[in-house]
């Protein structure tokens, strides 16, 4: 498709497992950001990726948080240990360049919710 | 990034303008007001952005103050479809830095028949 996609769009795990989010940014952008979204809350950023490396990740709530983007295109967020706080939205959005007109484009979200 | 203060709710009657107001008074003179929406269950939207001058697209106009103080986005005629959050973002422009955007909890639009 020509947007941005996010698998799962659902995930219910239990409390303590491990979780993997992806995401595949629209073609040819070499930015690519995560933001997580609480309910009745806007987006929160969490990382930002300028092709493979993680350019700022000063979002990351603690070390059980990771992304990776290996090969500049696809990535995933990584949760260990998840708790019950960690059930949101998690939105992966992509942009052709590191700032480009400011339009970020979104996905529609993978929803976690942690038993 | 300069804060931002939006009402919570407002509601619009189909085929009306919709004028969404935004309070930014602490905006430095680099920084840029944007707006996104969010339909419900969907990523949010890129909508307009402007830094000093009004500017008018396929979506919408925005307004900004003479001393940026505070901008409004303007839906010139309202349908069903535009009901969503909207956020009222405000940031630098850093070329290489990343588009780290900071979303409030938006005004909540309701278009009504």
């Amino acid at each position: 498709g020509a947007g941005v996609s996010q698998t799962p769009s659902n995930k219910v795990t239990e409390k303590g497992k491990y979780v993997e989010l992806r995401c595949d940014p629209i073609s040819g952008h070499t930015a690519l950001y995560w933001y997580r979204q609480s309910l009745g809350q806007g987006p929160e950023f969490l990382i930002y990726f300028q092709g493979t490396g993680a350019a700022d990740d000063s979002g990351l709530p603690n070390d059980r948080f990771f992304a990776v983007r290996p090969e500049g295109s696809v990535s995933t967020l990584k949760i260990q240990r998840t708790e019950r706080g960690d059930s949101a939205v998690y939105l992966c959005a992509s942009s052709p360049q590191s700032f480009d007109t400011g339009e970020l484009f979104f996905g529609e979200g993978s929803r976690l919710t942690v038993l | 990034d300069a804060k931002t203060t939006q009402p919570p709710s407002m509601d619009c009657a189909e085929g009306r303008a919709a004028n969404l107001p935004c309070n930014h008074s602490t905006i430095s003179g680099n920084e840029y007001v944007y707006w996104y929406r969010q339909i419900h269950s969907q990523g949010p939207q890129y909508i307009i952005h402007g830094l000093k001058n009004n500017e008018t697209n396929e979506m919408a106009s925005l307004i900004i103050t003479e001393d940026r103080k505070s901008s409004t986005l303007i839906l010139p005629h309202a349908t069903l479809r535009d009901t969503a959050v909207y956020y009222c973002i405000v940031r630098v422009e850093v070329t290489g830095g990343g588009n780290k955007l900071t979303f409030g909890t938006g005004t909540q639009l309701k278009v009504e028949l």
